[in-house]
């Protein structure tokens, strides 16, 4: 099955400071990989996704690359806001039949210093 | 409009109780889950729903019984349930099943005394 590491797991950085998640997958399959924010007491809230046929995207502060041959992905924040404090966590899921399940990473925890 | 809502935000329950949890989405979506959530964990799916019909039990104990009354209702029924299943309990939907977006809910915290 797939297997989907994010790194770090932690991660703090100044207010208007750029911040780098990174993600690997191990499933060649994989086609589909989006990110979610989780604030305290919340559930996960999409904030940006991108399939295999594109190699990057971006929405405002938040983009996210994808190299398909080395099988990572990145989300990227620029200009950090205390808002952007929160628990990210990337997946991936391929739109072949039989597959439905998300494979989450382990999280990382982004803390936006004022 | 990318909403899908959850009652009870909390729930406290004895081991011998039996409760429901209920997710509602008004998208049109064809495909729900649950999941379970612990502290500085990554969401585990529990179930997943297609066409109103069960698809999936991802092996999840025979206390918890998911419901999908309609296309835009899905239930997760409790009984006899343990300290160690105390969670967030989340609802998502997708337009379908296989590499869809999925949009979730904003949880129900369940703490089992």
């Amino acid at each position: 099955g797939e297997n989907v590491e994010q790194h770090p797991s932690t991660l703090s950085v100044q207010e208007g400071d750029s911040a780098v998640i990174k993600c690997t997958y191990s499933d060649s399959a994989s086609n589909y990989f989006p990110w979610y924010k989780q604030e305290l007491g919340k559930g996960p809230q999409l904030i940006i996704d991108i399939r295999s046929n594109v190699g990057e995207k971006k929405d405002q502060r938040i983009a996210v690359t994808l190299n398909k041959t080395a099988k990572h992905f990145s989300l990227h924040i620029t200009e950090t806001q205390p808002e952007d404090s929160a628990v990210y966590f990337c997946a991936a899921t391929s739109s072949g039949a039989g597959s439905y399940q998300l494979t989450f990473g382990k999280g990382t925890k982004l803390s936006v210093i004022p | 409009d990318t909403e899908v809502t959850q009652t009870p935000k909390h729930l406290v329950m004895g081991m011998t109780n039996k409760k429901s949890l209920k997710c509602e989405q008004h998208m049109g979506h064809r495909a729900m889950y649950w999941y379970k959530q612990k502290a500085k964990k990554p969401p585990e799916l529990m179930f997943v729903y297609s066409y109103e019909k069960l698809s999936i039990n991802e092996s999840v104990p025979s206390r918890f019984s998911p419901e999908c009354p309609n296309s835009s209702l899905l239930n997760l029924h409790l009984h006899a349930l343990q300290p160690e299943d105390s969670a967030l309990y989340l609802c998502a939907s997708s337009q379908a099943l296989q590499g869809f977006t999925q949009y979730f809910g904003p949880g129900t915290r369940l703490t089992v005394l």
